[in-house]
């Protein structure tokens, strides 16, 4: 079935620093998401990228989609305390959403 | 508008016990997913139900089952309980599906965090 990589698997940040999460497939992706749990809470929705090589920002947030759409990042500019919890990615589409192990992310002031 | 709301938030059962669990979606949303996320396998895709109908079902034994009422509420029953079914489950509903841009936009419940002794 469909799988997803998802890489680091943590990372610890001092505030101010830069953070950046990868999503690799071996299969074409038809689109990706990309999600933010914070510690106890639950996934909350971020983005959707469906366009190859499509770019899209979220304020400090910036979300990649990968040429040859295989491949997803997530890119954080000088992360704050609030940005701390687990980013996953999530793919496949029609009904079933396989997400990436996720990365968690640790920030100190 | 009101979210996905899922019940009980918090339970604890003991081995070979069954358990149910509730969840109410958006308004309007017709789709409602089920995952199970552990800290070993994280999120787990359960299975999907979309007009009363279940349309996709993943990788996990038959003592997994759900339904989905004509409200678009949703269930799902776990019988003769595991120590591995430890987990927080999670209950997902989404307004659009298929493969359309904005599709299978998942909003979540909190979950209802079930512990098995």
């Amino acid at each position: 079935g469909q799988q997803v990589m998802q890489i680091p698997q943590y990372q610890h940040v001092q505030e101010g620093e830069d953070f950046t999460t990868y999503c690799n497939s071996s299969t074409t992706l038809s689109n990706i998401q990309w999600y933010k749990q914070r510690p106890g809470g639950h996934p909350v929705f971020l983005i959707q990228l469906v366009k190859s090589g499509e770019v899209k920002k979220q304020k400090r947030l910036t979300f990649q989609f990968g040429e040859a759409k295989k491949n997803s990042s997530l890119h954080i500019t000088a992360t704050q305390t609030t940005d701390v919890g687990t980013y996953f990615c999530a793919v496949g589409g029609y009904n079933k959403l396989i997400f990436g192990a996720g990365t968690r992310l640790a920030v100190h002031p | 508008k009101a979210g996905v709301t899922q019940t009980p938030r918090y339970l604890i059962k003991t081995r070979g016990q069954q358990v149910t669990l509730s969840c109410s979606p958006i308004s309007g949303h017709r789709s409602v997913s089920w995952y199970q996320q552990t800290p070993g396998q994280g999120l787990q895709f359960l299975f999907e139900y979309f007009s009363e109908t279940q349309r996709n079902k993943g990788n996990f034994p038959g003592r997994f089952s759900g339904r989905q009422f004509s409200n678009s509420r949703s269930e799902m029953n776990v019988s003769t309980l595991e120590l591995g079914d430890s987990a927080l489950y999670l209950c997902a509903s989404s307004a659009k599906t298929g493969f359309s841009s904005g599709a299978n936009v998942l909003t979540f419940g909190a979950g209802s965090r079930l512990t098995v002794l």
